[in-house]
Protein backbone atom coordinates (compact mmCIF):
# COMPACT_ATOMS: atom_id res chain seq x y z
CA UNK A 1 0.00 0.00 0.00
CA UNK A 2 0.99 3.17 -0.41
CA UNK A 3 2.58 5.10 2.46
CA UNK A 4 1.84 8.54 4.10
CA UNK A 5 2.70 11.34 1.82
CA UNK A 6 4.15 14.73 2.56
CA UNK A 7 4.85 17.66 0.93
CA UNK A 8 7.32 19.41 0.69
CA UNK A 9 10.40 17.72 1.71
CA UNK A 10 12.22 20.74 2.74
CA UNK A 11 11.54 24.67 3.11
CA UNK A 12 12.85 27.59 3.55
CA UNK A 13 11.35 30.80 5.12
CA UNK A 14 12.35 33.82 6.59
CA UNK A 15 10.60 34.56 10.43
CA UNK A 16 7.29 36.34 10.11
CA UNK A 17 6.76 35.01 6.82
CA UNK A 18 3.70 31.47 6.47
CA UNK A 19 3.98 28.52 5.69
CA UNK A 20 1.62 25.32 4.90
CA UNK A 21 2.37 21.68 4.58
CA UNK A 22 0.40 19.14 3.13
CA UNK A 23 -0.43 15.29 4.29
CA UNK A 24 -2.11 12.78 2.25
CA UNK A 25 -2.63 9.84 4.84
CA UNK A 26 -3.28 6.08 3.92
CA UNK A 27 -6.50 5.53 1.89
CA UNK A 28 -9.08 4.27 4.52
CA UNK A 29 -6.83 5.78 7.56
CA UNK A 30 -9.52 7.90 9.73
CA UNK A 31 -6.88 8.95 12.02
CA UNK A 32 -4.25 12.00 11.23
CA UNK A 33 -1.49 13.43 13.63
CA UNK A 34 0.20 16.10 12.78
CA UNK A 35 3.92 16.23 14.97
CA UNK A 36 6.65 18.37 15.39
CA UNK A 37 10.08 17.41 15.98
CA UNK A 38 12.74 19.79 16.75
CA UNK A 39 16.19 18.62 16.70
CA UNK A 40 17.07 16.50 18.91
CA UNK A 41 14.14 15.80 20.92
CA UNK A 42 11.00 13.74 19.99
CA UNK A 43 8.43 14.53 18.31
CA UNK A 44 5.16 15.94 19.95
CA UNK A 45 1.91 16.11 18.90
CA UNK A 46 0.88 19.13 17.79
CA UNK A 47 -2.85 18.06 16.65
CA UNK A 48 -5.45 15.10 16.09
CA UNK A 49 -8.08 14.57 13.69
CA UNK A 50 -10.47 11.78 13.44
CA UNK A 51 -11.82 12.02 9.97
CA UNK A 52 -12.62 15.74 9.37
CA UNK A 53 -13.42 16.45 13.00
CA UNK A 54 -10.40 17.63 15.90
CA UNK A 55 -9.50 14.83 18.70
CA UNK A 56 -6.68 16.67 20.71
CA UNK A 57 -4.92 20.03 19.54
CA UNK A 58 -4.15 21.25 22.93
CA UNK A 59 -0.30 21.53 22.45
CA UNK A 60 -0.79 23.57 19.03
CA UNK A 61 -0.14 27.09 19.32
CA UNK A 62 -3.08 28.24 18.03
CA UNK A 63 -1.81 32.06 18.10
CA UNK A 64 -0.22 30.79 14.78
CA UNK A 65 -0.74 27.22 13.74
CA UNK A 66 -3.78 26.36 12.33
CA UNK A 67 -4.94 22.75 10.54
CA UNK A 68 -7.29 21.56 8.53
CA UNK A 69 -8.89 17.80 7.56
CA UNK A 70 -11.79 18.78 4.93
CA UNK A 71 -13.36 16.27 3.62
CA UNK A 72 -11.50 13.39 6.29
CA UNK A 73 -8.73 12.90 3.91
CA UNK A 74 -5.87 15.17 2.86
CA UNK A 75 -4.76 18.40 5.53
CA UNK A 76 -2.86 21.09 5.83
CA UNK A 77 -1.27 22.62 8.81
CA UNK A 78 -0.11 26.28 8.22
CA UNK A 79 2.31 28.47 10.50
CA UNK A 80 1.68 32.57 10.10
CA UNK A 81 3.96 33.80 10.54
CA UNK A 82 6.30 31.88 11.67
CA UNK A 83 8.88 32.38 14.49
CA UNK A 84 12.57 31.07 14.57
CA UNK A 85 12.05 28.39 17.17
CA UNK A 86 9.38 26.59 14.73
CA UNK A 87 12.12 25.22 13.03
CA UNK A 88 11.94 21.55 12.99
CA UNK A 89 10.47 18.82 11.26
CA UNK A 90 7.09 18.11 10.72
CA UNK A 91 5.99 14.72 10.61
CA UNK A 92 2.46 13.52 9.49
CA UNK A 93 1.22 10.10 10.58
CA UNK A 94 -2.02 8.03 9.94
CA UNK A 95 -3.84 5.07 11.67
CA UNK A 96 -6.97 3.24 11.14
CA UNK A 97 -8.25 4.06 14.02
CA UNK A 98 -7.22 4.22 17.52
CA UNK A 99 -3.11 4.89 18.48
CA UNK A 100 -2.41 1.10 19.22
CA UNK A 101 -2.37 -0.07 16.34
CA UNK A 102 0.59 1.83 16.13
CA UNK A 103 1.26 5.06 13.05
CA UNK A 104 2.20 5.14 10.01
CA UNK A 105 4.37 8.21 9.31
CA UNK A 106 5.06 10.27 6.54
CA UNK A 107 8.51 11.18 5.42
CA UNK A 108 7.88 14.81 7.16
CA UNK A 109 9.30 18.67 5.80
CA UNK A 110 12.06 19.89 7.37
CA UNK A 111 11.54 23.49 8.23
CA UNK A 112 13.87 26.17 8.24
CA UNK A 113 13.07 30.05 9.85
CA UNK A 114 15.72 32.05 9.16
CA UNK B 1 2.02 13.65 34.52
CA UNK B 2 3.30 10.63 32.02
CA UNK B 3 6.22 10.83 30.80
CA UNK B 4 8.83 8.87 28.51
CA UNK B 5 12.74 8.68 29.69
CA UNK B 6 15.37 7.43 27.73
CA UNK B 7 18.40 7.64 29.26
CA UNK B 8 21.41 6.76 26.72
CA UNK B 9 21.55 9.51 24.24
CA UNK B 10 23.74 7.59 22.15
CA UNK B 11 24.96 3.77 22.02
CA UNK B 12 27.04 1.84 20.13
CA UNK B 13 27.94 -1.58 19.21
CA UNK B 14 29.59 -4.08 17.02
CA UNK B 15 27.77 -5.90 14.15
CA UNK B 16 26.46 -9.03 14.94
CA UNK B 17 26.46 -7.96 18.54
CA UNK B 18 23.20 -7.28 21.04
CA UNK B 19 22.50 -4.06 22.17
CA UNK B 20 19.93 -3.17 24.42
CA UNK B 21 18.24 0.37 24.77
CA UNK B 22 16.99 1.38 27.67
CA UNK B 23 13.44 3.23 28.40
CA UNK B 24 11.00 3.89 31.64
CA UNK B 25 8.09 5.71 32.02
CA UNK B 26 5.82 7.18 34.37
CA UNK B 27 2.14 6.82 34.46
CA UNK B 28 -0.79 5.91 37.17
CA UNK B 29 -2.78 4.10 34.39
CA UNK B 30 -2.62 0.57 34.09
CA UNK B 31 -3.83 0.40 30.68
CA UNK B 32 -1.54 1.41 27.93
CA UNK B 33 0.46 0.41 24.95
CA UNK B 34 4.68 0.85 24.34
CA UNK B 35 6.40 0.92 21.34
CA UNK B 36 9.71 1.45 19.86
CA UNK B 37 10.20 3.15 16.57
CA UNK B 38 12.87 3.38 14.93
CA UNK B 39 13.69 7.01 12.84
CA UNK B 40 16.70 6.25 10.28
CA UNK B 41 18.52 9.56 8.60
CA UNK B 42 15.71 9.59 5.48
CA UNK B 43 13.35 10.41 8.61
CA UNK B 44 10.54 8.21 8.14
CA UNK B 45 9.43 6.72 10.97
CA UNK B 46 9.20 2.89 11.59
CA UNK B 47 7.31 0.48 14.37
CA UNK B 48 9.79 -1.71 15.72
CA UNK B 49 7.70 -3.62 18.34
CA UNK B 50 5.12 -2.84 20.31
CA UNK B 51 3.79 -4.31 23.84
CA UNK B 52 0.35 -4.02 25.45
CA UNK B 53 0.39 -3.34 29.27
CA UNK B 54 -1.69 -6.43 30.22
CA UNK B 55 0.08 -9.02 28.52
CA UNK B 56 2.91 -10.36 30.88
CA UNK B 57 4.50 -11.92 27.92
CA UNK B 58 7.22 -9.74 26.27
CA UNK B 59 6.75 -9.23 22.42
CA UNK B 60 9.48 -10.52 19.98
CA UNK B 61 9.81 -9.82 16.64
CA UNK B 62 12.66 -11.46 14.77
CA UNK B 63 16.12 -10.38 16.37
CA UNK B 64 14.01 -7.19 17.71
CA UNK B 65 12.89 -7.83 21.75
CA UNK B 66 11.64 -6.05 24.65
CA UNK B 67 11.99 -6.74 28.37
CA UNK B 68 9.37 -5.28 29.75
CA UNK B 69 8.97 -5.02 33.38
CA UNK B 70 5.86 -2.82 34.13
CA UNK B 71 6.17 -2.26 37.76
CA UNK B 72 9.39 -0.88 37.40
CA UNK B 73 8.26 1.17 34.79
CA UNK B 74 10.87 -0.59 32.39
CA UNK B 75 10.58 -1.18 28.81
CA UNK B 76 13.82 -1.84 27.45
CA UNK B 77 14.86 -2.77 23.69
CA UNK B 78 16.76 -5.91 22.74
CA UNK B 79 18.85 -6.05 19.24
CA UNK B 80 20.00 -8.98 18.61
CA UNK B 81 22.61 -9.70 15.59
CA UNK B 82 22.89 -6.33 14.73
CA UNK B 83 22.97 -5.26 11.32
CA UNK B 84 24.27 -2.18 9.77
CA UNK B 85 21.07 -1.21 8.71
CA UNK B 86 19.82 -1.09 12.28
CA UNK B 87 21.58 2.29 12.40
CA UNK B 88 18.92 4.76 13.27
CA UNK B 89 17.31 7.16 16.23
CA UNK B 90 15.13 4.57 18.34
CA UNK B 91 12.35 6.59 20.17
CA UNK B 92 10.13 4.84 23.10
CA UNK B 93 6.92 5.89 22.63
CA UNK B 94 3.85 5.65 25.01
CA UNK B 95 0.33 5.65 24.42
CA UNK B 96 -2.37 6.04 27.00
CA UNK B 97 -4.94 8.77 27.07
CA UNK B 98 -1.76 10.49 25.51
CA UNK B 99 0.73 9.74 23.09
CA UNK B 100 4.69 10.54 24.53
CA UNK B 101 7.49 9.71 22.96
CA UNK B 102 10.73 10.14 24.50
CA UNK B 103 13.46 12.19 23.32
CA UNK B 104 15.60 9.30 21.75
CA UNK B 105 18.61 7.20 21.22
CA UNK B 106 20.95 7.32 18.40
CA UNK B 107 22.34 3.61 18.00
CA UNK B 108 25.63 3.41 15.78
CA UNK B 109 26.99 -0.05 14.52
CA UNK B 110 30.10 -0.46 13.65
CA UNK B 111 31.01 -2.80 10.96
Amino acid sequence: EAGVAQSPRYKIIEKRQSVAFWCNPISGHATLYWYQQILGQGPKLLIQFQNNGVVDDSQLPKDRFSAERLKGVDSTLKIQPAKLEDSAVYLCASSVTELRDGYTFGSGTRLTVV
Amino acid sequence: AQTVTQSQPEMSVQEAETVTLSCTYDTSESDYYLFWYKQPPSRQMILVIRQEAYKQQNATENRFSVNFQKAAKSFSLKISDSQLGDAAMYFCAYDGNQFYFGTGTSLTVIP
